[in-house]
């Protein structure tokens, strides 16, 4: 079946620090792929996401770039900020009319002033 | 902002009882779904309601759980009797289109005792 595996945290980083959150997938068919962010107290809510193979997501200073060839979907941001505090997750979707999430595990990041 | 909302924010209940998760998608939404997280686990998907009626679910929903949309606006998740292993973090999503961004709401956790 279908699965997205995340590195294990949580981390902790310093403001400004480069962050790198791993995230590799398995899937039957051709996903598109997610990373969501839940901040503390609030739903998860969409940060990026690819819809095919070596597209880039962005948003808010973050990156993602859909590797067919390594099937990842790496989190990256050059500098990262108190306000990123927050879990993160990876997901995929195959394309249909179900379209169900199948998520990662999910990391903590805390980042400190 | 249109958002998905779930009420309530906590529950807890004990082993055995019946508990109602309530969730109210964004108004023009057409597919819903239930998902949970059991503390330091995946995000999981549980079931997928469209056209008034479920159109995926997981091997996790079984006949302890039931979805409902009784009135064009909430979209609820009953289970039945509880058990200790139901304790975990409920999401609601729901989404315009088959292919289009899941919204989510802020999850209720339910503790079962």
């Amino acid at each position: 079946g279908d699965s997205v595996t995340q590195m294990e945290g949580p981390v902790t980083l310093s403001e400004e620090a480069f962050l790198t959150i791993n995230c590799t997938y398995t899937a039957t068919g051709y996903p598109s792929l997610f990373w969501y962010v839940q901040y503390p107290g609030e739903g998860l809510q969409l940060l990026l996401k690819a819809t095919k193979a070596d597209d880039k997501g962005s948003n808010k200073g973050f990156e993602a770039t859909y590797r067919k060839e390594t099937t990842s979907f790496h989190l990256e941001k050059g500098s990262v900020q108190v306000s990123d505090s927050a879990v993160y997750f990876c997901a995929l979707v195959i394309a249909g009319a179900n379209s169900k999430l199948t998520f990662g595990k999910g990391i903590t990041l805390s980042v400190r002033p | 902002e249109p958002e998905v909302t779930q009420t309530p924010s906590h529950q807890v209940t004990q082993m055995g009882q019946e508990v109602i998760l309530r969730c109210v998608p964004i108004s023009n939404h057409l597919y819903f779904y239930w998902y949970r997280q059991i503390l330091g686990q995946k995000v999981e998907f549980l079931v997928s309601f469209y056209n008034n009626e479920i159109s995926e679910k997981s091997e996790i929903f079984d006949d302890q759980f039931s979805v409902e949309r009784p009135d064009g606006s909430n979209f609820t998740l009953k289970i039945r009797s509880t058990k200790l292993e139901d304790s975990a973090m409920y999401f609601c999503a729901s989404k315009e289109g088959a292919n289009t961004e899941a919204f989510f709401g802020q999850g209720t956790r339910l503790t079962v005792v």
